[in-house]
């Protein structure tokens, strides 16, 4: 695609689940990102994922949290057990290289109730 | 520790006056620095990144090392630059990989008529 894609675009969820949020990034960015943005609040770094590097997980807020990537395309990241902070906005990003800036995608609003 | 600031968390002007922005980072290293816009109902995107030297839509950011400071200006606001503003930094490393970006909370931009 031309963009960056996530799926799904809104997603209520009870306290306790589990979900599951999807990112397809631009095909040849070798770079992906997650963040979350709470209600009022700024983006705040979760995971990268880079090449086949290992990831920085250092943003990721608990042992709930977690994010996987095949290679160069497709990432999820799930959270286990919903809290009610849990509650944001889930933004993806991807980038071709250093210096060119972040395609955000349009995120997933996750609310858990 | 990698910090950036954003004052205001909204600026209001009438169309036609100069714009100014404020951006502070705290960062040890040579930063590299960009400033991201959210239209409403729109996702995030790259206004600007410091290296190009680049004006978008009459937008101009210099970096000021002296200050810390990374200010977005315009002379001459237009009703169309109503949005949320985030200052952002990379802390890269000299590897040229892409790394994670450190934004601040944001401004909301308001022009009135």
């Amino acid at each position: 695609g031309a963009g960056v894609s996530q799926s799904p675009s809104n997603k209520v969820t009870e306290k306790g689940k589990d979900v599951e949020l999807r990112c397809d990034p631009i095909s040849g960015h070798t770079a992906l990102y997650w963040y979350r943005q709470r209600l009022g609040q700024g983006l705040e770094f979760l995971i990268y994922f880079q090449g086949n590097s290992a990831p920085d997980k250092s943003g990721l807020p608990s042992d709930r949290f977690s994010a996987e990537r095949t290679g160069e395309s497709v990432s999820t990241l799930t959270i286990q057990r919903t809290q009610q902070e849990d509650s944001a906005v889930y933004l993806c990003a991807s980038s071709f290289r250093v210096g060119y800036g972040y395609t955000f995608g349009s995120g997933t609003r996750l609310t858990v109730v | 520790a990698q910090r950036v600031t954003q004052p205001e968390k909204l600026l209001s002007v009438f169309k036609g006056a100069p714009v100014e922005l404020k951006c502070n980072y705290s960062y040890s290293g040579s930063p590299e620095l960009f400033w991201y816009v959210q239209y409403s109902r729109q996702r995030l995107q790259l206004l600007l990144r410091h290296i190009s030297r680049e004006s978008i839509k009459g937008f101009t950011a210099d970096l000021n090392k002296g200050e810390t400071s990374f200010h977005l200006k315009k002379p001459f606001a237009q009703e169309e630059d109503s949005a949320m503003y985030y200052c952002a930094l990379s802390p890269s490393s000299h590897g040229g990989a892409t790394n994670k970006l450190i934004f601040g909370t944001g401004t909301l931009l308001a022009v009135q008529p």
